[in-house]
C-alpha cells in the first residue's frame, strides 16, 4: 500500500535554530514528492516539490528538501528558522491522481 | 490574477441536511480536486474532476458527489450530513503538468450540528 509517514507531530524550535522536519513514504513505484505549508488560518502553499532530477530540491523561504530513493525519505530542512515559519507542514505523496497527505508536523518557533 | 477561490467561508448545517461548497478554479486551471481537512489532520482526498468528469475518487462514501462546470468551477454536495463531516474542506485547482502540483483555495469551514 502506499502511504506517507511524518514522524514527528510536533517540532518546537528556537528561533535562528536550524530544522528538519522528516517524512517517509512506501511505494512500490515512481512517485512525486512535495511540501506544502499552511499558516493559520489560511490555505495551503506549496513550499517545494520533487519530480525528477537533482536529489536536493530547494524551495520557497529558504527551505530544502533531499530526496533519498534507497531510504524513501524526503525531510526538509532549512538552516536558520524565523518566527514567521511557524506553521503546519505536509509531506505529500503524487501517483497516477492519487495525492496522499501526511498528518502533517506543526513548527513552532520560539523567540 | 485571482488564485483559487472558495464560497462560502464557513456554514452551519444540522444532521440529515444537505450542502453544496463552491470552488473556483485558478485562471488557465482544467482539474479541480476536493479535500476534507479535520481537525489536527491531514487533507484527505475527497475525489478530482477533468473535462467535467470525475476521475478520481477517493474512500469517501456516494453522499459525497460533484460537478465541474463547463468553465472548470466545481460544487461539492454532501447529503445526509452527519457530525462527522465537521470539516475544513479544501478545493485545490491544477493543469495536466507537472504532475502533482495544485493550488489551494482557502477552504470552507463546515460545522454540522
Amino acid at each position: 500500500a502506499q502511504s506517507v509517514t511524518q514522524l514527528d507531530s510536533q517540532v518546537p524550535v528556537f528561533e535562528e535554530a536550524p530544522v528538519e522536519l522528516r517524512c517517509n513514504y512506501s511505494s512500490s513505484v515512481s512517485v512525486y514528492l512535495f511540501w506544502y505549508v499552511q499558516y493559520p488560518n489560511q490555505g495551503l502553499q506549496l513550499l517545494l516539490k520533487y519530480l525528477s532530477g537533482s536529489t536536493l530540491v530547494k524551495g520557497i523561504n529558504g527551505f530544502e528538501a533531499e530526496f533519498n530513493k534507497s531510504q524513501t525519505s524526503f525531510h526538509l530542512r532549512k538552516p536558520s528558522v524565523h518566527i514567521s515559519d511557524t506553521a503546519e507542514y505536509f509531506c505529500v505523496f503524487y501517483n497516477n491522481n492519487d495525492m496522499r497527505f501526511g498528518a502533517g508536523t506543526r513548527l513552532t518557533v520560539k523567540p | 490574477d485571482a488564485g483559487v477561490t472558495q464560497s462560502p467561508t464557513h456554514l452551519i448545517k444540522t444532521r440529515g441536511q444537505q450542502v453544496t461548497l463552491r470552488c473556483s478554479p485558478k485562471s488557465g486551471h482544467d482539474t479541480v480536486s476536493w479535500y476534507q481537512q479535520a481537525l489536527g489532520q491531514g487533507p484527505q482526498f475527497i475525489f478530482q474532476y477533468y473535462e467535467e468528469e470525475e476521475r478520481q475518487r477517493g474512500n469517501f462514501p456516494d453522499r459525497f458527489s460533484g460537478h465541474q462546470f463547463p468553465n472548470y468551477s466545481s460544487e461539492l454536495n454532501v447529503n445526509a450530513l452527519l457530525l462527522g463531516d465537521s470539516a475544513l474542506y479544501l478545493c485545490a485547482s491544477s493543469t495536466g503538468t507537472p504532475a502533482g502540483e495544485q493550488y489551494f483555495g482557502p477552504g470552507t469551514r463546515l460545522t454540522v450540528t
